[in-house]
């Protein structure tokens, strides 16, 4: 199986901030790596794809960088809409994993 | 847009067998990958398995002796099954499309990128 490791798991941060959260596979998945946003009581919703790929309608303040094991999404200047559980999540041809998430709070 | 709705029972005994669906709106569950997902209360989350637009499925391994993943393309439906549950299978549940391509030996993948709303299941006697 494929782990996946955030960090960290809780981040403080303030309106404005620059916000960079990371996450490790323990092998390597090349590109194939989702980011997703989660508020409370609401399903999750994805932000990027293949690891720096921005979905249709995500603000261009969200990115995403890196290949093989280490990956990051940055959040260039944090706004009050941002604070919320982070998750990445590997894709091979045969199974998903979740990372264990990044709580971003004020 | 494509929606999707999870149906099911609430509340479950343990021992018993979790039944889900999941009815998919504007798109066909042949054109593309479903996946069930769940999530603890005030934990992360946890991919459970998938259904291919062949009708091939995948699982978590922690979960691939108790789950099966099936379809209904008559009702544009896929269910998941979870036998001989305990309190430690309650979760929300999720259904989402997986957006995989794949032909042959070509593949990209966009992401989980359409999710029903969730439903609450309660493992308890």
């Amino acid at each position: 199986d494929i782990q996946m490791t955030q960090s960290p798991s809780t981040l403080s941060a303030s309106v404005g901030d620059r916000v960079t959260i990371t996450c490790r596979a323990s092998q390597s998945i090349s590109s194939w790596l989702a980011w997703y946003q989660q508020k409370p009581g609401k399903a999750p919703k994805v932000l990027i794809y293949k690891a720096s790929n921005l979905e249709s309608g995500v603000p261009s303040r969200f990115s995403g960088s890196g290949s093989g094991t280490e990956f990051t999404l940055t959040i260039s200047s944090l706004q009050p809409d941002d604070f919320a559980t982070y998750y990445c999540q590997q894709y091979n041809r045969y199974s998903r994993t979740f990372g264990q998430g990044t709580k971003v709070e004020i | 847009q494509v929606q999707l709705q999870e149906s099911g029972p609430g509340l479950v005994k343990p021992s018993e067998t979790l039944s889900l669906t999941c009815t998919v709106s504007s798109a066909s569950i042949s054109a593309y990958y479903w996946s069930w997902i769940r999530q603890p209360p005030g934990k992360g989350l946890e991919w459970i398995g998938y259904i291919s637009n062949s009708g091939s499925t995948n699982y978590n391994p922690s979960l691939q002796s108790r789950a099966t993943i099936s379809e209904d393309t008559s009702k544009n439906q896929f269910s998941l099954k979870l036998t001989s549950v305990t309190a430690a299978d309650t979760a929300v549940y999720y259904c989402a499309r997986d957006n995989e391509y794949s032909s042959g030996t070509d593949y990209y993948y966009y992401g989980m990128d359409v999710w029903g709303q969730g439903t609450t299941v309660i493992v308890s006697s």
